[in-house]
């Protein structure tokens, strides 16, 4: 199974600053077919399923603000917010959708400072 | 716009056998290029995916190995809806459970049945 390595556990940024968080898969999540990670993030708030936020790694799905980006490095995948605002406080997850099982991160609390 | 309905019990005994439905709406639980997931919550083991459903001109299915000898997913056309049945449940299957529709990401997500195995 690939491991999704996730950090930090929990995160407290102060609005308006700047939220990082890392993951790291065990091996490649690369698709020959379009030579693009099998990487995504999503975001769940209590109470509520996870929501995508960011597919193949990179790609902000419809509707997401743009202060999320994601980016890659090999096996490294990162979730950034530019600007936190109130409604991002969150669990974040990452996933490979590369090969079954399908596996993910432990999360990343993140809070307001 | 997917829409996935879950039903299902919310309490199930030991050594019994969890059912939970996923009826899907703006789909077809026979599109060639969607599968069809469960994925379960809980403290302990965080999200984990348990398997899938899918047809590629015919049925397959895919079980996480950790539940492999318990666990079926099946497809129903006539009312176009799929369904986890996992058998023998201890109180560590106590869990939310998600349905999700994947067609090159996770994209669509049932709102998730808190199902509690105890006596």
């Amino acid at each position: 199974d690939i491991v999704m390595t996730q950090s930090p556990d929990s995160l407290a940024v102060s609005l308006g600053e700047r939220a990082t968080i890392n993951c790291k898969s065990s091996q490649s999540v690369l698709y020959s077919g379009n030579n693009k990670n099998c990487l995504a993030w999503f975001q769940q708030r209590p109470g509520q399923p996870p929501k995508l936020l960011i597919n193949w790694a990179s790609t902000r799905e419809s509707g997401v603000p743009d202060r999320f980006s994601g980016s890659e490095s090999g096996t490294d995948f990162t979730l950034t917010i530019s600007s936190l605002q109130a409604e991002d406080v969150a669990v974040y997850y990452c996933q490979q959708f590369h090969s079954p099982p399908y596996t993910f991160g432990r999360g990343t609390k993140l809070e307001t400072k | 716009q997917v829409q996935l309905q879950q039903s299902g019990p919310g309490l199930v005994k030991p050594s019994q056998t969890l059912s939970v439905t996923c009826a899907i709406s703006g789909d077809s639980v026979s599109s060639n290029s969607a599968t069809w997931n469960w994925i379960r919550q809980s403290p302990s083991r965080g999200l984990e995916w348990l398997g899938r459903t899918y047809y590629r001109s015919q049925w397959s299915a895919d079980y996480a190995v950790s539940v492999k000898s318990r666990i079926t997913i099946t497809p129903d056309t006539s009312k176009n809806q799929f369904s986890l049945q996992l058998s023998s449940v201890t109180p560590e299957d106590t869990a939310i459970y998600y349905c999700v529709r994947q067609q090159a990401g996770f994209h669509y997500w049932g709102r998730g049945t808190l199902v509690t195995v105890s006596s």
